[in-house]
């Protein structure tokens, strides 16, 4: 049992390139997150997913395009990367609305 | 509408000495709490939650918080630091039965041998 599981780990970019992170869980959880932590701000929402084909937005969504096409798999996009979105992501699942959320160990994006 | 402030960016104790990290908090509701601990270049680990139950909740590793709901505090304590608590422990709260957690800045733990 992984619970939740990110890739890649590390990652450089440089301005107006794209890229997907990808979230898995191994939990059957319904509702997926995806967070960014930057320092001295504690963890944001981006966007969540309450269930298979279901995506909203969070706290800070712009910039960022969110897909679930499965149930387990919660993919975060950069389609134009931007310096300030260099950040640490973290993904996250929960059964319910409430419960506990399990995070995963995060990926690390520098945008140059 | 709900936050955290967590008192203190960071906290340094000798090994062997009690531990105290400071969280108030402001909801709209009754709410949920938790804190979680993140270990450098690690993920967010649940250290324990209070859901209104007992207001005294032990959670992993020896710590605990006790809620107070007059003082709108969740502080959270350890009797006695390892060295292995050395980590940054976020103060988070939701409103029950809802998905948006709402995070404390974070306290940085340094602990002397």
């Amino acid at each position: 049992n992984a619970g939740v599981t990110q890739t890649p780990k590390f990652r450089v970019l440089k301005t107006g390139q794209s890229m997907t992170l990808l979230c898995a869980q191994d939990m059957n959880h319904e509702y997926m997150y995806w967070y960014r932590q930057d320092p001295g701000m504690g963890l944001r929402l981006i966007h969540y997913s309450v269930g298979e084909g279901t995506t909203a937005k969070g706290e800070v969504p712009d910039g960022y395009n969110v897909s679930r096409l499965k149930k387990q798999n919660f993919l975060l996009g950069l389609e134009s990367a931007a310096p300030s979105q260099t950040s640490v992501y973290f993904c996250a699942s929960s059964q319910l609305a409430g419960e506990t959320q399990y995070f995963g160990p995060g990926t690390r994006l520098l945008v140059l | 509408a709900q936050s955290v402030t967590q008192l203190d960016s960071h906290v340094s104790v000798s090994e062997g000495t009690p531990v105290l990290l400071r969280c108030n908090y402001s909801s709209s509701y009754s709410p949920s709490l938790f804190w979680y601990v993140q270990h450098p270049n690690k993920g967010l680990q649940l250290l324990l939650k209070y859901t209104s139950a007992a207001t005294l909740v032990k959670g992993i590793n020896g710590f605990e918080a006790e809620f107070k709901k007059s003082e709108t505090s969740f502080h959270l304590t350890k009797p006695s630091a390892h060295m292995s608590d050395a980590a940054e422990y976020f103060c988070v709260v939701s409103p029950t039965n809802d998905y948006k957690l709402s995070f404390g800045a974070g306290t940085t733990v340094t602990v002397r041998a």
